[in-house]
């Protein structure tokens, strides 16, 4: 049983451009939430998706940033016009049930120059 | 409010007992978290333990809750080098329950063979 997938690893952008993160959660995992790792800090909550519907994105940034998870495929994150502060690994999670024992992805680490 | 704590870091020798301390604001919580985090990788579910419990044990690690103190604890026996990493605490908030997690800032753990 394959564990939660991201890709890419590894993203380069320049200030301007665009992100796209994908995230597919474990087999049978519905229930999806992206987390951002700053530098030397913790995870901060992102956004949580169940299929096709955004649960809570109450901690997504207002503008440039937006989430989905499509009937078919993967979660994508895709974060618009970049900015050096969005510098950041971003962490896929996916669960079973509601919150509970969330498995993470390896993450994808975005670096703007 | 939502807001979780621990100590930055934490060094012991080889073979001696580990306690990571974390304390949280949200009397609602009903799972608390322990994750670890190795260098460049993402998060790894440890352990968790509900609410109304005081203590969990899985192998060499012990959890403690003292949920009037808010206050929860991450024991590893015999600690060993390769114990050494980032670990997590995390609570999931009852109240508003979207299933998102609220991280601490991580204890970095450093063993000394």
């Amino acid at each position: 049983n394959a564990g939660v997938m991201q890709n890419p690893r590894h993203l380069v952008r320049r200030r301007g451009q665009e992100a796209r993160l994908r995230c597919s959660p474990m087999k049978g995992h519905s229930h999806v939430y992206w987390y951002r790792q700053l530098p030397e800090e913790g995870l901060k909550f992102m956004v949580y998706l169940q299929k096709e519907n955004i649960i809570d994105e109450s901690g997504m940034p207002k503008e440039r940033f937006s989430a989905e998870f499509p009937k078919e495929g993967p979660s994508i994150l895709r974060i618009q016009q970049v900015v050096r502060g969005d510098s950041a690994a971003y962490f896929c999670a996916s669960s079973k049930y509601e919150g509970r024992e969330q498995f993470f992805g390896p993450g994808t680490r975005l670096t703007v120059l | 409010g939502e807001d979780v704590e621990q100590s930055l870091f934490l060094s012991v020798r080889e073979g001696d007992s580990s306690v990571i301390n974390c304390t949280y604001t949200d009397s609602s919580s009903t799972y608390l978290y322990w994750y670890k985090q190795e260098p460049g990788a993402g998060l790894q579910l440890l352990t968790y333990i509900f609410s109304n419990m005081d203590m969990k044990q899985d192998q060499r690690l012990t959890v403690l809750l003292n949920k009037k103190d808010k206050h929860l604890s991450l024991c590893i026996a015999d600690t060993q080098t390769g114990d050494s990493a980032i670990y997590f605490c995390a609570e999931s908030p009852l109240s508003g329950n979207t299933g998102k997690l609220i991280f601490g800032q991580g204890t970095t753990l450093q063993v000394k063979p």
